[in-house]
């Protein structure tokens, strides 16, 4: 299986900050990449598909970018509603996810 | 609207199984592959395999090979989750989950059950 490393595991911001979280791939997945946002209680939610593309309804400071095996998940300006976990998940093979990163308020 | 609506929560002695539902509407059932996947509690997320609707083929995850089955009623347009010879290690919420696309490049799990809660316990 491929496996997948987020980093930091958490971190804490406040609102406005910019936030950028790190994702690597054990080989070459090519732009084979989503990103998901789950809130406790809840089922995680589709961000972005294939590293860089943004679902529908999903605020445009939310981004992705990379290809091949490193990968970034960016907030421009975080929002109180963003406080969350966010889960990379590779769709080249089998699909694994990351461990997760939990985004808290400072 | 896309909508997965699961079963109910579930408590399992070691040993037995479970079987969870996920009743879909707002879409054509056959076209889309639906994941089935699992979060432990205060863990990440686990995939344990899919169903195309269409064929009722399936392909699991190598962790869950001869312990889980994938089935599907298309005339309900119902997919079913059934996990064997249960230890405490399987309790978890269990998710269903609709992919992105109309194929089975790149698996994406896009829209989602909201998820049922399996606790095994003696």
């Amino acid at each position: 299986d491929i496996q997948m490393t987020q980093s930091p595991s958490s971190l804490s911001a406040s609102v406005g900050d910019r936030v950028t979280i790190t994702c690597r791939a054990s080989q070459n997945i090519n732009d084979n990449l989503n990103w998901y946002q789950q809130k406790p209680g809840e089922a995680p939610k589709l961000l972005i598909n294939s590293a860089s593309n943004l679902q529908s309804g999903v605020p445009s400071r939310f981004s992705g970018s990379g290809s091949g095996t490193d990968f970034t998940l960016t907030i421009s300006s975080l929002q109180p509603e963003d406080f969350a976990s966010y889960y990379c998940q590779q769709s080249y093979r089998t699909p694994t996810f990351g461990p997760g990163t939990k985004v808290d308020i400072k | 609207q896309v909508q997965l609506v699961q079963s109910g929560a579930e408590v399992k002695k070691p040993g037995a199984s479970v079987k969870v539902s996920c009743k879909t509407s707002g879409y054509i059932f056959n076209i889309f592959y639906l994941h089935w996947l699992r979060q432990a509690p205060g863990q990440g997320l686990e995939w344990m395999g899919w169903i195309n609707p269409y064929s009722g083929s399936t392909y699991y995850a190598q962790k869950f090979h001869g312990r889980v089955s994938l089935t599907r009623d298309t005339s309900l347009t119902t997919a079913y989750m059934e996990l064997s010879s249960l230890t405490s290690d399987d309790t978890a919420i269990y998710y269903c989950a609709r992919d992105l696309r109309d194929s089975s490049i790149s698996p994406t799990p896009a829209f989602w059950g909201q998820g049922s809660l399996v606790t095994v316990s003696s």
